[in-house]
């Protein structure tokens, strides 16, 4: 079956740049998603088509897919982003998702 | 806008059927061409999907659940719901449904319910 691998954790300083990293075979050949989950919540659509921000979501929040790795950046990291962020891309018809990693911004 | 709320037992004995439905507001379940899906997160883990079907009433299932899992969908009453049969302490989780926006191109899970606990124990 087909497997996302996430970085367990990510830290980050107020006003830096975080980079999410997502590696899947061939994963630059599907598109991927993210999802940003504060604690008690529900995930929350951050990151759709590889690069797409829905609507709501600041331009801070940036996304890539080439070769194996797809990457969620965040630019100017806030407080309010500390969150758990899950990669996510179709396989055959069925939804995989990355294990998730947690942004500590500090 | 559209929402939409997980409903059933919180609490399921092992060996039973856990039951929950998802309703649909703010649209038409039949409108669109959306899926629609079933994602769990055990406490302190990840997301494991579960699910999705179509209007139609054709289904995809997690490989790894499929031999447990039935969704079906009621357009009448702007609901779709799970069944998962044979459940163990390995099933407790917050249960949550979403919708699948197969987009242009790409699909996502664009709209989420507030997510409901099961937990599973005599």
């Amino acid at each position: 079956s087909y497997e996302l691998t996430q970085p367990p954790s990510v830290s980050v300083s107020p006003g830096q740049t975080a980079s999410i990293t997502c590696s899947g075979d061939k994963l630059g050949d599907k598109y991927t998603s993210w999802y940003q989950q504060k604690p008690g919540q529900s995930p929350v659509l951050v990151i759709y088509k590889d690069s797409k921000r829905p609507s709501g979501i600041p331009e801070r929040f940036s996304g890539s897919n080439s070769g194996n790795t797809a990457t969620l950046t965040i630019s100017g990291t806030q407080a309010m982003d500390e969150a758990d962020y899950y990669c996510q891309a179709w396989d055959i018809n069925t939804a995989v998702f990355g294990g998730g990693t947690k942004l500590t911004v500090l | 806008q559209v929402q939409l709320q997980e409903s059933g037992p919180g609490l399921v004995k092992p060996s039973q059927t856990l039951s929950l439905t998802c309703t649909v507001s703010g649209g038409s379940i039949s409108s669109g061409p959306y899926y629609w899906s079933w994602i769990r997160q055990p406490a302190g883990k990840g997301l494991e999907w579960i699910g999705r079907i179509y209007t139609s009433g054709s289904t995809n299932y997690n490989p790894s659940l499929k031999s447990r899992v039935t969704i079906s969908i009621d357009t009448s009453k702007n609901q779709f719901s799970l069944k998962l049969s044979s459940v163990t302490a390995a099933d407790t989780a917050v249960y949550y449904c979403a919708r699948v926006n197969p987009g242009v191109g790409a699909t996502y899970l664009d709209i989420w319910g507030q997510g409901t606990m099961v937990t599973v124990s005599s």
